[in-house]
C-alpha cells in the first residue's frame, strides 16, 4: 500500500528560526513528490520534485528529494508568522495519476 | 482562470438527508479528484476521474457515497443518506493528466447534525 509519513506532526518555533520538515514515503511506482502549504482553506502548491539531489528553491523555502532513501525535506529559513500553516507532502504515483498525502506537519511561528 | 470552483462553501444538514457537492475544474484539466479532510484522518482521496471516467473509487467510504462527472467541466459528489461521521471538509482538485500539480478548490465544509 502506498504510504507517506511526515514528521514532526506539530512544531512550534520563534520567528527567525530555521525549520526542517520531513517526509518519507513508500510507493510502488514513484513519479514525483509534491509539497503543499495549507492555511485556513485549500492547499496551495509549493514544489514538485522528481529527481534526487536537485534542490528546488523559492525565497526562504527550499526542498530536496532523496530517491534512494525515499525521503524529502522542506526547509524554511528566517521564519515569519505568515509561515504558520499545515505543510503537506504528497506522492504522485506513476500510472495511477493520483496524489497520496501524508498527515501533514502543523507549523506555528510565534512572534 | 478562476481556478477550481466548489459549491456550496458550507453545508449544514440533518442526518438522513441527501447532500450534493459540486465542482467545476480548471478548464483544460482532464483529471479531477475528490478528497475528504478531517482532523483524525487528514486528506483522503475518495475518487478520481480521468477524461470524465472514474478510474479509482477505492477511497469511497461506502455505498452512501457516489460521484459523477457528466462532462469535462462539472462533477458532483453525493452522500445519501448523510450521517454525522460524514462531517468534514470536502475538496475537489484538478490537474493535467496527473503530470502537473493538482490545484485545489476552496472546499465545502459539511456538517451533519
Amino acid at each position: 500500500e502506498d504510504k507517506v509519513v511526515q514528521s514532526p506532526l506539530s512544531l512550534v518555533v520563534h520567528e527567525g528560526d530555521t525549520v526542517t520538515l520531513n517526509c518519507s514515503y513508500e510507493v510502488t511506482n514513484f513519479r514525483s513528490l509534491l509539497w503543499y502549504k495549507q492555511e485556513k482553506k485549500a492547499p496551495t502548491f509549493l514544489f514538485m520534485l522528481t529527481s534526487s539531489g536537485i534542490e528546488k528553491k523559492s525565497g526562504r523555502l527550499s526542498s530536496i528529494l532523496d530517491k534512494k532513501e525515499l525521503f524529502s525535506i522542506l526547509n524554511i529559513t528566517a521564519t515569519q508568522t505568515g509561515d504558520s500553516a499545515v505543510y503537506l507532502c504528497a506522492n504522485n504515483v506513476q500510472g495511477a495519476q493520483k496524489l497520496v498525502f501524508g498527515q501533514g506537519t502543523r507549523l506555528t511561528i510565534n512572534p | 482562470d478562476a481556478g477550481v470552483i466548489q459549491s456550496p462553501r458550507h453545508e449544514v444538514t440533518e442526518m438522513g438527508q441527501e447532500v450534493t457537492l459540486r465542482c467545476k475544474p480548471i478548464s483544460g484539466h482532464n483529471s479531477l479528484f475528490w478528497y475528504r479532510q478531517t482532523m483524525m484522518r487528514g486528506l483522503e482521496l475518495l475518487i478520481y476521474f480521468n477524461n470524465n471516467v472514474p478510474i479509482d473509487d477505492s477511497g469511497m467510504p461506502e455505498d452512501r457515497f457516489s460521484a459523477k462527472m457528466p462532462n469535462a467541466s462539472f462533477s458532483t459528489l453525493k452522500i445519501q443518506p448523510s450521517e454525522p461521521r460524514d462531517s468534514a471538509v470536502y475538496f475537489c482538485a484538478s490537474s493535467l493528466g496527473g503530470i502537473t500539480e493538482a490545484f485545489f478548490g476552496q472546499g465545502t465544509r459539511l456538517t451533519v447534525v
